[in-house]
């Protein structure tokens, strides 16, 4: 069974650019989750997508946004970027049952100059 | 105050030696508790869950929850050198759905 799929895995972007990352969740998982991974505030959250809904956000400021598409697909963009958002993206999906299990992808690294 | 607080490290024990890490928590809603680990350059993976107050053990590892104290710990016995890796506590409310707020993470080094 393929696990959780990120890309790109690796991106470097200027101070005001935007950024589009893509994760393609585990079959049959319907639940999409982000997390922004720092060394100083370690594993944030971001949002959480179910049926194409999103179900939680996270303290971030509205630059950062998501979707989820009909096939549980997700993406997240960044506007305006900071050099601040310099992160490893995180992504994780989760089957039907409510436990908390999250299966996470290997990352998307943002690199801001 | 961070609702989580997990210590940093890094950790460097020998070998075979029994690793404990520890978070502290200040949210009485949180339910459910998990670590995770994370090997270098990769996502983090779950390795214990729990929901009630007490011990669960998986092989090595056992994982215990104080809810009375907001205290949650991971006994890792016999350590192995391929159990080098960053631990991260979680936890999430009832209804939290997929939203968990997870400790910075312990680094750990395990000494051949």
């Amino acid at each position: 069974k393929a696990g959780v799929t990120q890309t790109p895995r690796y991106l470097i972007k200027t101070r005001g650019q935007q950024v589009t990352l893509s994760c393609s969740p585990i079959s049959g998982h319907r639940s999409v989750s982000w997390y922004q991974q720092t060394p100083g505030q370690g594993l944030q959250f971001l949002f959480e997508y179910f049926s194409e809904t999103q179900r939680n956000k996270g303290n971030f400021p509205g630059r950062f946004s998501g979707r989820q598409f009909s096939n549980s697909r997700s993406e997240m963009n960044v506007s305006t970027l900071e050099l601040g958002d310099s992160a490893l993206y995180l992504c994780a999906s989760a089957g039907l049952i409510n436990t908390g299990e999250l299966f996470f992808g290997e990352g998307s690294r943002l690199t801001v100059l | 105050q961070k609702e989580v607080e997990q210590d940093p490290g890094p950790l460097s024990v020998p070998e075979g030696a029994i690793v404990s890490l520890n978070c502290t928590y200040s949210n009485s809603a949180f339910q459910y508790f998990m670590w995770y680990r994370q090997y270098s350059r990769k996502g983090p993976e779950l390795l214990m869950y729990t929901y009630s107050s007490g011990n669960k053990e998986d092989g090595r590892f056992t994982a215990q929850v104080d809810k009375s104290s907001k205290y949650i710990s991971l006994f890792i016995r016999d350590s192995q050198p391929s159990d080098s890796a960053t631990y991260l506590c979680a936890l999430r409310d009832s209804g939290g759905y997929q939203k968990v707020t997870f400790g910075t993470g312990t680094k750990l080094q395990v000494i051949p």
